[in-house]
This record gives C-alpha cells, sequence and structure tokens, in this order.
C-alpha cells in the first residue's frame, strides 16, 4: 500500500534556527513527489516537485531533497513568517496523477 | 496569482439541503480535476477523480450519489453535496494539474458547515 509519513508532526523553532522536515514514502513506482505549504484555513500552496533520487531544489530558505525512501524538506535562517504546515504527498504511477498526502508538519517559528 | 480558484470559500447550511461547489481551473484547460477532503489536524484524503466529459472516478468508502461531481468543461468541476448532515462537515480542496509543467496546484478551499 502506498503511504506517506511526516515527521516530526509539529517543530518549533526560533528565528534562525535551521532544521529539517522529514517525508518517507512507500510507493509502487514514484512518479513524482511533491512539497506543499499550506496556512489554517488555506488550500496547499505549491513548494516543489521532485522527480528522482539526488534531486535538489531550493527557492529562497527552503531546500528539498529527494533519496529513494525520503524525501527532506531543510529551511535556512526561518522567519516567523514561515510558520505553516508542510505536507508531503506522492504520485504513483498506478494512482495516475492524484497525489497521497502525509499528515504534515506544522512549523512554528518563533521571534 | 491563484490559478485555481474554488467558490464559496465557506457555505453553512442546514441539515438536508445540499451545496454546490466550484472549482476553475484559471489559466490552463485541465481534462482531470481532483476533490479530496481534509479534517482538522488531518491529510488531505482524496474523494474523486473528475474527469471532462466522462464520469468521475470515486475513491473507496465515498459514496458517488452523495458526492455528485460533475466536469462540465476543461476549466470547471463541481461538486455537490447532496441531502447533506453534520458530519459533511468539513474543508473540501480540488487541485489541478498543468501537464506541461507537471505542477498540480490546489484551490484555496471551501469550508463546508451543516447545522
Amino acid at each position: 500500500e502506498d503511504q506517506v509519513t511526516q515527521s516530526p508532526e509539529a517543530l518549533r523553532l526560533q528565528e534562525g534556527e535551521s532544521s529539517s522536515l522529514n517525508c518517507s514514502y512507500t510507493v509502487s513506482g514514484l512518479r513524482g513527489l511533491f512539497w506543499y505549504r499550506q496556512d489554517p484555513g488555506k488550500g496547499p500552496e505549491f513548494l516543489f516537485t521532485l522527480y528522482s533520487a539526488g534531486e535538489e531544489k531550493e527557492k529562497e530558505r527552503l531546500k528539498a531533497t529527494l533519496t529513494k525512501k525520503e524525501s527532506f524538506l531543510h529551511i535556512t535562517a526561518p522567519k516567523p513568517e514561515d510558520s505553516a504546515t508542510y505536507l508531503c504527498a506522492v504520485q504513483a504511477n498506478q494512482a495516475g496523477t492524484a497525489l497521497i498526502f502525509g499528515k504534515g508538519t506544522t512549523l512554528s517559528v518563533s521571534s | 496569482g491563484a490559478v485555481v480558484s474554488q467558490h464559496p470559500s465557506r457555505v453553512i447550511c442546514k441539515s438536508g439541503t445540499s451545496v454546490k461547489i466550484e472549482c476553475r481551473s484559471l489559466d490552463f484547460q485541465a481534462t482531470t480535476m481532483f476533490w479530496y477532503r481534509q479534517f482538522p489536524k488531518q491529510s488531505l484524503m482524496l474523494m474523486a477523480t473528475s474527469n471532462e466529459g466522462s464520469k468521475a472516478t470515486y475513491e473507496q468508502g465515498v459514496e458517488k450519489d452523495k458526492f455528485l461531481i460533475n466536469h462540465a468543461s476543461l476549466t470547471l468541476s463541481t461538486l455537490t453535496v447532496t441531502s447533506a448532515h453534520p458530519e459533511d462537515s468539513s474543508f473540501y480542496i480540488c487541485s489541478a494539474g498543468k501537464t506541461s509543467t507537471g505542477e498540480l496546484f490546489f484551490g484555496e478551499g471551501s469550508r463546508l458547515t451543516v447545522l
């Protein structure tokens, strides 16, 4: 069964304190791994898509990496405005283009 | 700016009534759109895949007669919650993908509250 597990469930950081969020996945043929940001009461906002092991993508203070079993979302020197829930999702070959989501990591950055 | 638009963002209705939620792709055509449901502090759960010009494909456990999906055009899919009950109260989110880039975008979500 295709599955996505994110850890930790919640993460509290001080402004400027870098850290990483983890997304472990099991899927029958990975078409793509997606990272989204979701603010309370809003739909997910697209961040990255990764397609193959070893691939890395960056956007401002965020950097996503991918291995054959997991993905990391590194956040460098976070700011309070980075506080949100970060969702990881996989797109499996057999599932077509529907995404399977993890439960998310809720990040809180305090100044 | 938003590339997938949902309307309404919030709706409150009485038990037994029907509610329609619209999902539009704003600057691209989407032959396939997806409808998700999200409970508080839970993951997004796929409800159904909406296909333009054909019947929707529902996930196991989702009642197709209760959650009617119509994909009338390449830019519009609608989800109608029929005879809504309080347990249908949830956050409903649609998504659509740009085939050219592989990006999948989500709408802003629709908060349904059934009294």
